[in-house]
């Protein structure tokens, strides 16, 4: 257990939808990552927050967005839904953002499986 | 832009075996940070083990350990005396010193047998 929870374990929707994905970092984290996993883009990097502020950006689509709140806890807002969002979305938190140090390697949590219909 | 290529989509190794898994990346930064990733049937991401480009030494952790040749850019994974729980996909991932982004391999499924 990597101290880094995310809910729901499962959504199913239907194309056209919204939906949310929440993660809590490990206790001391400032620092939450979003990755998407697919079967034909593999593991990529969407957005990155630090202690509440947007940090870096990845291949994020415009009808996806992040937030990170005061607790830290971070939620991924999908709309518009497609087919192709259908993946494996996971949440990663660091103690810090960069610099060196093993305070920077990321933890990853279980993992959202969105499946859109 | 950074690359990480793992050239292996698939193997396989008998309990108790060795086997060594190959990750190549490219990059022009001279600070940077590798590392590997196991993700088991459960589909949790799971820290393997950590180089930092500018050590030499290489990493261990238990049965796990990295050879890092930076000339060639090449950072492989070896598995001693494999285990059944050692079966899973294994990602090799790169980060720079500055930015915080993983850039991911695309993954070699380790199969390991009795």
């Amino acid at each position: 257990d990597s101290g880094v929870t995310q809910t729901p374990k499962h959504l199913i929707t239907a194309t056209g939808q919204r939906v949310t994905l929440r993660c809590s970092p490990r206790s001391g984290d400032l620092s939450v990552y979003w990755y998407q996993q697919s079967l034909d883009q593999g593991l990529q990097f969407l957005i990155q927050y630090y202690n509440g502020e947007e940090r870096a950006k990845g291949n994020i689509l415009e009808r996806f967005s992040a937030q990170q709140f005061p607790d830290l806890h971070s939620e991924l807002n999908l709309s518009s839904l497609e087919l192709g969002d259908s993946a494996l979305y996971f949440c990663a938190s660091s103690e810090t953002t960069s610099g060196g140090g093993r305070t920077d390697t990321q933890y990853f949590g279980p993992g959202t499986r969105l499946t859109v219909l | 832009a950074q690359t990480v290529t793992q050239s292996q989509p698939e193997m396989s190794v008998q309990e108790a075996e060795t086997v060594t898994l190959s990750c190549t990346y490219d990059t022009s930064e001279s600070n940077y940070y590798l590392f590997w990733y196991k993700q088991p049937p459960s589909r949790q991401m799971i820290l393997v083990i950590r180089q930092e480009a500018y050590k030499q030494q290489n990493a261990t952790e238990n049965r796990f350990s990295v050879n890092f040749q930076k000339a060639a850019k090449s950072f492989s994974l070896k598995i001693s005396d494999s285990q059944l729980g050692d079966t899973a996909m294994y990602f090799c991932a790169f980060r720079t010193g500055t930015a915080s982004k993983l850039t991911f391999g695309t993954g070699t499924r380790l199969q390991v047998t009795l």
